[in-house]
């Protein structure tokens, strides 16, 4: 079934730790986005991309980096996670201009 | 960049009756601008949208309007359920100059209970 997918779901880990949060999509969309989301609450565009090897910082200033190899798969990695870092992120992807967006069911990420 | 202003943050509806809720946008470029529902712990699903070149679309109980030169837009919900509680978010996405380039910015949410 053609779906945006996000692993891990849930993920603690200790201050100072490297970390990569997955994102794959099976939908053929050239636009993906990360975003990062306390519960509820509004949602910070982090970076997003426009297809292979396009990668751009978004509104909310992050210490996280991205790439963009393959068109399905957008990895967003944390060097050094820090308890700021406690949050959910969630990725989404859009087929073109003016498009649905679509989400994943996000990353619930604690940093202790 | 893009600015999106949403209101209510809060918003409680008597069950049948209908909500409102409310966004302004502060960039004149923009030219899409849908409605995303996020129930809770469920991931954001889009609701409705509306281009530049429409004032009103409906689907079903739920309808958008746009007014451009005032550069706000609202949805509506007629004939409220409980299974309308949730998260709503506006969005305003704005062309970047090329093609393929544009983001999406989203206003703060607004929580909506519907009261049984």
């Amino acid at each position: 079934e053609a779906d945006i997918y996000q692993t891990p779901r849930y993920l603690v880990i200790g201050t100072g730790k490297k970390i990569t949060l997955e994102c794959s999509q099976t939908m053929g969309h050239d636009k993906m986005y990360w975003y990062q989301q306390d519960p509820g609450m509004e949602l910070h565009l982090i970076h997003y991309s426009y297809g292979v090897n396009s990668t751009e910082k978004g509104d909310l200033s992050s210490e996280s980096t991205v790439s963009r190899i393959r068109t399905e798969h957008f990895p967003l990695t944390l060097e050094s996670a820090r308890p700021s870092h406690t949050s959910q992120y969630l990725c989404a992807s859009s087929e073109y201009l003016m498009a649905e967006a679509f989400f994943g069911q996000g990353t619930r990420l604690t940093v202790v | 960049g893009e600015n999106v202003e949403q209101h209510p943050s809060t918003l409680s509806v008597q069950e049948g009756d209908s909500a409102v809720i409310k966004c302004t946008y502060s960039d004149s470029a923009s030219n899409y601008f849908p409605w995303y529902k996020q129930e809770l712990g469920k991931r954001p699903q889009l609701i409705i949208d509306i281009r530049s070149n429409v004032g009103e679309k409906k689907d079903q109980r739920i309808a958008v309007t746009l007014n451009k030169t005032a550069k706000h837009f609202s949805l509506h919900i007629t004939e409220t359920q409980p299974e309308d509680s949730a998260v709503y978010f506006c969005a305003a996405s704005t062309y970047m100059g090329y093609f393929g380039n544009e983001k999406l910015t989203f206003g703060t949410g607004t929580r909506l209970t519907i009261i049984p």
